[in-house]
């Protein structure tokens, strides 16, 4: 059980170009879910939490209408990167909080995008 | 400010040997806390979460919590190969199942 997936998993847009990622929990129903962002050589970094059926929270730094959230249904949210730039191009991915456990994180394999 | 800090590595260790993983945090009233291992180029997977004070053993992992000390451990037993990968600590700084992740100790298991 707790497993998540994303799509697609990896994506190379032109900048300028808008592109959506989506985030499934498959076999449990996720009211919260994360977005993340990974540098190469970095650690982990909390973009938004997304809520199902209100909109996102978003962390200090992270542009909310660059970056859209939604999470229109208990078992998908979906992360858009609007008028991305080469300097967008990193590794995106989300997590579905299991209630039914210790409200632990379960991640998605994540979407590398490459922004030319 | 709120942080975990784990040591970077590489932490390198002989297959068979035991791995220590170390990990602390800055906020005393946090109550959750995880371990997940991600290997180069892949997403974090679960490994254990805990959440009392002691030990928690799941096969070859022991995560040790020490809330007066701010401090969360791993132990990974009969280290293989295949358990070479960087190992990353969370916590729950929030009390709303936000993460705090820290930067993740890369680990080598050499045969």
């Amino acid at each position: 059980g707790a497993v998540v997936s994303q799509h697609p998993s990896w994506v190379i847009c032109k900048s300028g170009t808008s592109v959506k990622i989506e985030c499934r929990s498959l076999d449990f129903q996720a009211t919260t879910m994360f977005w993340y962002r990974q540098f190469p050589k970095q650690s982990l970094m909390l973009m938004a939490t997304s809520n199902e059926g209100s909109k996102a929270t978003y962390e200090q730094g992270v542009e909310k209408d660059k970056f859209l959230i939604n999470h229109a249904s208990l078992t998908l949210s979906t992360l858009t990167v609007t008028s991305a730039h080469p300097e967008d191009s990193s590794f995106y991915i989300c997590s579905a909080l299991y209630l039914r456990g210790n409200n632990e994180q379960f991640f998605g394999p994540g979407t590398r995008l490459t922004v030319l | 400010q709120k942080e975990v800090e784990q040591n970077s590595g590489p932490l390198s260790v002989p297959e068979g040997a035991i791995a220590s993983l170390n990990c602390t945090y800055s906020d005393r009233g946090s109550q959750s806390f995880f371990w997940y291992r991600q290997y180069s180029g892949k997403s974090p997977e679960l490994i254990m979460s805990i959440y009392s004070n002691g030990d928690k053993e799941d096969g070859r992992f022991t995560a040790q919590l020490n809330k007066a000390s701010q401090y969360v451990s791993l132990l990974i037993r009969d280290s293989q190969p295949s358990d070479s990968a960087t190992y990353l600590c969370a916590v729950d700084l929030s009390g709303y199942s936000t993460l705090t992740f820290g930067k993740g100790t890369m680990l080598l298991v050499s045969p």
